[in-house]
């Protein structure tokens, strides 16, 4: 089974801070990607990678940055945090190509933003 | 950009049938997907539909209409254990990244 770990379920910081949040796969996938779910609208992308040290912005990359140093890796960083951005973020991996392959999900990290 | 309407909630009692219908845009359609998710997890793999045509896996069936835009989710027998959301989306035209719908809560009862 695809196994993507979030490095922590839940996150508490201050404004202003750099916060980074975590995500490791372990299925080689090529693609991974940063999501952020709030009620009332749904899951919406913040950046993806097809590649290591590739990244795209997605519907909402603002005040996000990414990194992928490994592939198995992919990080977001708050740059500095603020309060609209408490959120639930989602990490998500899938192999390339544009069949049917799904993406595969990590657990969330509940980021509150104090 | 790719919008995806999904009805907000709805409800249902165990055993019975319901249909969670999705709208898509149809320029430049790569693919949809459903995605089940619980309330505190991770969303998970339902189904995928490119071609016309019902796609059946055990109590969940999905449909798609490239012409019309148009796909449903069909969860037959309902159980207590089917009540999550349940997320509509669409592979962008670029192929890169999926564009969710905002969800469907389904609440069951007994």
């Amino acid at each position: 089974d695809v196994k993507v770990t979030q490095s922590s379920r839940y996150l508490v910081k201050r404004t202003g801070e750099k916060v980074f949040l975590e995500c490791v796969q372990d299925m080689d996938h090529e693609n991974m990607f940063w999501y952020r779910q709030d009620p009332g609208l749904g899951l919406r992308l913040i950046y993806f990678s097809y590649d290591v040290k590739m990244k795209e912005k997605g519907d909402i990359p603002e005040g996000y940055s990414v990194s992928r140093e490994k592939k198995e890796r992919f990080s977001l960083i708050l740059e500095s945090a603020s309060t609209n951005q408490t959120s639930m973020y989602l990490c998500a991996s899938s192999v390339s190509g544009t069949g049917n392959q799904p993406q595969h999900f990590g657990d969330g990290t509940r980021l509150s933003i104090l | 950009g790719q919008n995806i309407d999904q009805p907000t909630e709805m409800t249902a009692t165990e055993g019975a049938i319901v249909q969670i219908n999705c709208t898509y845009q149809t320029s430049g359609f790569n693919g949809l997907f459903w995605y089940q998710q619980h309330a505190g997890e991770a969303p998970t793999f339902l189904s995928y539909n490119v071609l016309d045509g019902l796609e059946e896996k055990g109590r969940f069936s999905s449909f798609l209409s490239r012409s019309k835009g148009y796909s449903y989710l069909l969860l037959k027998e309902l159980q207590m254990k089917d009540s999550a959301s349940y997320l509509c989306a669409e592979r962008n035209q670029a192929g890169t990244a999926l564009i969710f719908g905002k969800g469907t809560t389904l609440s069951v009862s007994s």
